[in-house]
């Protein structure tokens, strides 16, 4: 059964501290993404990488990080520097190269204690 | 239509007429769009893609058209039924693979 999966479904931010959120996909893509969705707006993209061991910033990357170890692992940490964390957050993969179709896992909200 | 801020716009059918819902894109270079679903505390899910260089693109109870003079999308569902209750957004791919994607409109089906 192939797909993208995210956790974990909730998570619980404490003032100062450091949070990652798994994506893990097995579709053989080699582009994740991540983004954040906040009531009522488009989803922003965060960070993106096009292949192994490469990623660029999108257009909110400010307070977050990413690695890519993994071709089919791409996690996300919001460092204590992002001073608004609560949100969704939105894990994607495509195929590479541009005009290709997202798709999406099923998301993990962040809610700070 | 698109909107930004806490309240989508809502768009409410009868179960069993057809929706139609519109997203107006800003970039006329931009040349790959999806529709996507996405039911609430859920990620989006696909529904139909369509590239520039087709006005109109047919899948299961769903059409898509595209009119790139006026720079306008919309998704047409057929014979609406309660379980596409759901907020719709489009996406659009302005450059390599980049998308905008839009707020959404929110379709409420009565039954």
């Amino acid at each position: 059964d192939g797909g993208i999966t995210q956790s974990p479904k909730y998570l619980f931010r404490k003032e100062g501290q450091n949070v990652t959120l798994s994506c893990e996909q097995n579709l053989n893509h080699d582009a994740m993404y991540w983004y954040r969705q906040d009531p009522g707006q488009g989803l922003r993209l965060i960070y993106y990488s096009q292949i192994v061991n490469d990623f660029q910033k999108g257009d909110i990357a400010e307070g977050y990080s990413v690695s890519r170890e993994k071709k089919e692992s791409f996690p996300l940490t919001v460092t204590s520097a992002q001073k608004n964390p609560t949100a969704f957050y939105l894990c994607a993969s495509s195929m590479a190269g541009g005009g290709e179709t997202q798709y999406f896992g099923p998301g993990t909200r962040l809610l700070v204690l | 239509g698109e909107s930004v801020g806490l309240h989508l716009p809502t768009l409410s059918v009868q179960e069993g007429d057809n929706s139609i819902i519109n997203c107006a894109y800003s970039n006329s270079a931009s040349d790959y769009f999806i529709w996507y679903k996405q039911e609430s505390g859920k990620g989006p899910q696909f529904i139909i893609d369509i590239r520039s260089n087709m006005d109109k693109r047919q899948g299961q109870r769903v059409t898509v058209l595209l009119n790139k003079t006026v720079k306008h999308l919309s998704l047409q569902i057929a014979a609406t039924q309660p379980g596409d209750s759901a907020v719709y957004f489009c996406a659009e791919n302005r450059y390599f693979n980049k998308f905008y994607f839009g707020s959404g409109t929110k379709l409420n089906v009565k039954p």
